[in-house]
């Protein structure tokens, strides 16, 4: 069965500290993994798709990468409106659904 | 404005009780999702729904049925409610039903089931 594990489940940071999140996954071949941002309140938002071992993607101060075995998300200089959860998701070759973790919740301190 | 809305947006009712979530999408999309967010935030998928038909069914309580009407609808309710019913329930939707592109979310509707 498809696990996602995240950590740290907690993270809290100075304005500025750049830092790392990890996603863990086991799957029966890696079809995408998924990062989403989710806000207090409301639905989580995509923010990138990986597809391949050695596949890096960004968008402003978030970088991810993918390994046969793990994603990071790497925040840069990050700033108090990047406060958020961060949730890893994959899909697996055979499935139509994704499988979730439990999240990292980020904290960005002025 | 382009989205996925649900409504309510919290549903607060006494165990035994049934009732509905719908979520309505504005994207043009032919895949629709219904999440469940426990306390621990886990988010596990319950049902997809690619052009009206059921193609995901989780390990859920048949208590809960979908139903689709048309592509931009889904509908999920609730029979018999229980305490373990208590959750943050997430409407999504996708453009086809491979999983590769990304999946559009709800609000969400928070169920209290006391």
């Amino acid at each position: 069965e498809d696990q996602v594990t995240q950590s740290p489940e907690a993270l809290r940071l100075q304005e500025g500290e750049s830092s790392s999140l990890n996603c863990s996954y086991t799957v029966s071949g890696l079809r995408g993994l998924f990062w989403y941002r989710q806000d207090p309140g409301k639905g989580p938002e995509f923010l990138f798709t990986l597809y391949s071992a050695g596949e890096e993607k960004e968008k402003e101060r978030l970088k991810a990468t993918l390994t046969k075995k793990e994603s990071f998300l790497h925040i840069t200089a990050p700033k108090p409106e990047d406060s958020a959860t961060y949730l890893c998701a994959v899909s697996d070759q055979g499935a139509q659904k994704l499988v979730f973790g439990q999240g990292t919740r980020l904290t960005i301190n002025p | 404005d382009t989205a996925v809305s649900q409504t309510p947006k919290y549903l607060v009712t006494q165990m035994g009780n049934d009732k509905s979530i719908k979520c309505e999408q504005n994207l043009g999309h032919d895949t629709m999702y219904w999440y469940k967010q426990d306390s621990k935030k886990f988010l596990k998928i319950m049902f997809s729904y690619n052009n009206k038909e059921l193609i995901i069914n989780e390990t859920v309580p048949n208590r809960f049925s979908p139903k689709s009407p048309d592509k931009a609808h889904l509908n999920l309710h609730i029979n018999s409610l229980e305490l373990g019913d208590s959750a943050v329930y997430f409407c999504a939707s996708s453009q086809g039903a491979g999983l590769l592109n990304e999946q559009f979310f709800g609000p969400g509707t928070r169920l209290t089931v006391l």
